[in-house]
């Protein structure tokens, strides 16, 4: 079945020390997101990839990167956690960016920041 | 004042109520308007999708959708445990739009009790 993973699914790691989530799709979809999502909030997107075209939200912390080096993955890195990026953190894909276009989500890395 | 509001609950009914979840929004551009279930601890899932107002069935599922009033509407009939999860409202602006940027309410936490 065409789905999105994402690895780990439970992420420990100490403060301020770099950590790298994956995430990865086979439905060769286009357009590929990070979302951080916490405990009963709506969860904030981070930025998207369309193709190769990174696109950051303005209110992203630069403390917050990723990279795309194919179509089927992409990674989120994170240079020093702080004890509030403790979050479940989302990817999802789409096909396009237009109005209206589904996302797909894959099933969350919980990140814990000791 | 955000863009999409959505009673956090939590809702605890018993097994086999018919459950009302909503969500108002203030963009008027708005034109796509989803629900998405998220079970604990996994990524959300998307359970239904409309365009514009009207009605929209899919089993024991039924979306609304009032644009004049703003206002959106997911209902579960002959509700089931298995349907205790959070339930998001997403919704975007039209295919013009530059980047279909799902935005998000911040989920009802349901729970339906045998």
């Amino acid at each position: 079945d065409a789905m999105v993973i994402q690895n780990p699914r439970y992420q420990v790691t100490q403060f301020g020390k770099p950590v790298t989530l994956s995430c990865s799709q086979t439905l060769n979809h286009n357009v590929m997101y990070w979302y951080q999502q916490k405990s009963s909030q709506a969860p904030k997107l981070l930025f998207h990839y369309y193709d190769k075209d990174f696109n950051n939200e303005a209110d992203t912390p630069d403390n917050f990167q990723s990279r795309r080096p194919n179509t089927s993955f992409c990674f989120l890195d994170i240079r020093s956690p702080g004890l509030g990026d403790a979050a479940m953190y989302l990817c999802a894909t789409s096909r396009g960016t237009s109005g209206g276009e589904t996302q797909y989500f894959g099933p969350g890395t919980r990140l814990l920041v000791l | 004042q955000k863009e999409v509001e959505q009673d956090p609950g939590p809702l605890s009914v018993p097994e086999g109520a018919i459950v009302s979840l909503n969500c108002t929004y203030s963009n008027s551009a708005f034109q796509y308007f989803m629900w998405y279930r998220q079970y604990s601890r996994k990524g959300p899932e998307l359970l239904m999708y409309t365009y514009s107002s009207g009605n929209k069935e899919d089993g024991r599922f039924t979306a609304q959708v009032d644009k004049s009033s703003k206002y959106i509407s997911l209902f579960i009939r002959d509700s089931q445990p298995s349907d205790s999860a959070t339930y998001l409202c997403a919704m975007s602006a039209g295919r013009g739009s530059t980047l279909g940027r799902l935005y998000f309410g911040r989920g009802t936490q349901l729970t339906v009790w045998p």
